[in-house]
């Protein structure tokens, strides 16, 4: 168990809808990350959030958003759903925000109907 | 922006033979960290590689950091059932925590 905490762990919805995951970081970490791996790909990085405040941004669509609450929980909010967005989105946390390990949640399969 | 490469993508083995999986960069690293993810697990984080010529053991696993600092190994010496699952290398930036993921090596082994 890594700490990491995402909801749901399934989303099944139709094209053109909107969806928020969402995550709870380890306690203590101040830094999550959100990435998209589809079936048999690599990891995508998304968005990288510290202490509320957004630090690196990766190849995210402008359909999606995220945000870090002050409770350091996120959400990251996909709308305009096409079938191509059906993949596995994990969250991840560290304490910093700078050459720290990575602790994934067990992520949020996002299938697009 | 950065860029990892990754081989072999796929790699099969009998139990007991060995296994490298490899990672390039184009670009001089900070840092290299390398994570499993087991099938239908999320990714499991094993080390992180700093120095220049760096090589750190854990068990039956060697990771390499290259002189240059632009490329990273795995090796894996009597491969057991266990070590299924996918490797990934991550490039680290000195801008935020950013890691690049390098497309994984995906290990089989056969008993």
């Amino acid at each position: 168990d890594s700490g990491v905490t995402q909801t749901p762990k399934h989303l099944i919805t139709a094209t053109g809808q909107r969806v928020t995951l969402r995550c709870s970081p380890r306690s203590g970490d101040l830094s999550v990350y959100w990435y998209q791996q589809s079936l048999d790909q690599g990891l995508q990085f998304l968005i990288q959030y510290y202490n509320g405040e957004e630090r690196a941004k990766g190849n995210i669509l402008e359909r999606f958003s995220a945000q870090q609450f002050p409770d350091l929980h996120s959400e990251l909010n996909l709308s305009s759903l096409e079938l191509g967005d059906s993949a596995l989105y994990f969250c991840a946390s560290s304490v910093y925000p700078e050459m720290e390990p990575q602790h994934f949640g067990d992520g949020t399969r996002l299938s697009i109907l | 922006g950065q860029q990892v490469m990754q081989i072999p993508q796929y790699q099969h083995v009998q139990e007991g033979e060995d296994f490298t999986t490899y990672c390039n960069s184009s670009t001089t690293l900070s840092n290299i960290q390398w994570y499993k993810q087991r099938p239908g697990g999320h990714p499991v984080f094993l080390i992180q590689l700093v120095k220049s010529g760096e090589v750190k053991k854990q068990k039956r696993l060697t990771f390499q950091f290259g002189e240059a600092k632009k490329n990273s190994s795995l090796h894996i010496t009597a491969t057991q059932t266990t070590d299924v699952g996918t490797y990934f290398c991550a490039a680290g930036s000195n801008a935020g925590n950013m890691l690049t993921f390098g497309g994984g090596t995906r290990l089989m082994v056969k008993p």
